[in-house]
């Protein structure tokens, strides 16, 4: 089974701060997929990154970046000088490769960014 | 990029009756979907599998005869909440996978709101 913790539940900074949110996870098979959401008030999910088990490389998109360990399991994401927009819940999840494509997402639970003005 | 829907946005009923979601790939044939509910500032959980011509397979806990899903076609998948009751109140979101060439990526739909009263 698998399993992903975020274990902030929810973060507070002021406007133009970085931030880091974390994700841990937990699986037994060598290929899998690693991803970040954001679901603002409305509740549609916004996709933000995929990443596959075999590539460990960081990656950088604008304000965003992430660091891939899998000496830690981890799968962090650091919002560089935050904006009230990137207010909302940001949802790591994984999903495993069972031969015939990757399965559901297993999502952690999320932890709830506000960025004050 | 690629396009799921979902019909109805949201949904009221009453105690009793049974509602159906669609879930459609607008641009891209899916034969495999999944179906997933979010409580009320909670997270994601995958509730089945849906594969096209065959029978759902279930999460552990999710009981079939009470959430049926049908994936006739290649762009369409249903669940029907069957004699639904206010504790069924949730948001519940679809994915599709698309594995036409070498991909295999999964794209969310914009989430129905149900509303059991």
């Amino acid at each position: 089974a698998q399993k992903v913790t975020q274990a902030q539940t929810e973060i507070s900074v002021v406007e133009k701060e970085d931030v880091t949110l974390d994700c841990v996870y937990e699986t037994r098979d060598t290929t899998y997929y690693l991803f970040w959401y954001k679901q603002p008030p409305s509740g549609e999910l916004v996709f933000l990154i995929r990443r596959n088990s075999f590539d460990e490389q960081n990656e950088i998109s604008g304000r965003y970046s992430w660091n891939f360990q899998k000496s830690t399991s981890s799968f962090n994401f650091t919002i560089t000088a935050s904006q009230v927009v990137d207010s909302a819940v940001y949802f790591c999840a994984l999903s495993v490769w069972s031969g015939g494509g990757a399965d559901g997402l297993t999502f952690g639970k999320g932890t709830h960014l506000i960025i004050q003005p | 990029g690629a396009v799921v829907s979902q019909h109805p946005s949201w949904v009221i009923c009453k105690s009793g009756t049974s509602v159906k979601i669609e879930c459609r790939s607008l641009d891209f044939q899916a034969t495999t979907m999944f179906w997933y509910r979010q409580f009320p500032k909670q997270s994601l959980m995958l509730m089945a599998t849906s594969n096209e011509g065959s029978k759902a397979t279930y999460e552990q806990g999710v009981e079939k005869d009470k959430f049926l899903i049908n994936h006739a076609s290649l762009t369409l998948s249903t669940l029907t909440v069957t004699s639904a009751h206010p504790e069924d109140s949730s948001f519940y979101i679809c994915s599709a996978r698309d594995r036409a060439g070498e991909k295999d990526e999964q794209f969310f739909g914009p989430g129905t709101r149900l509303t059991v009263l």
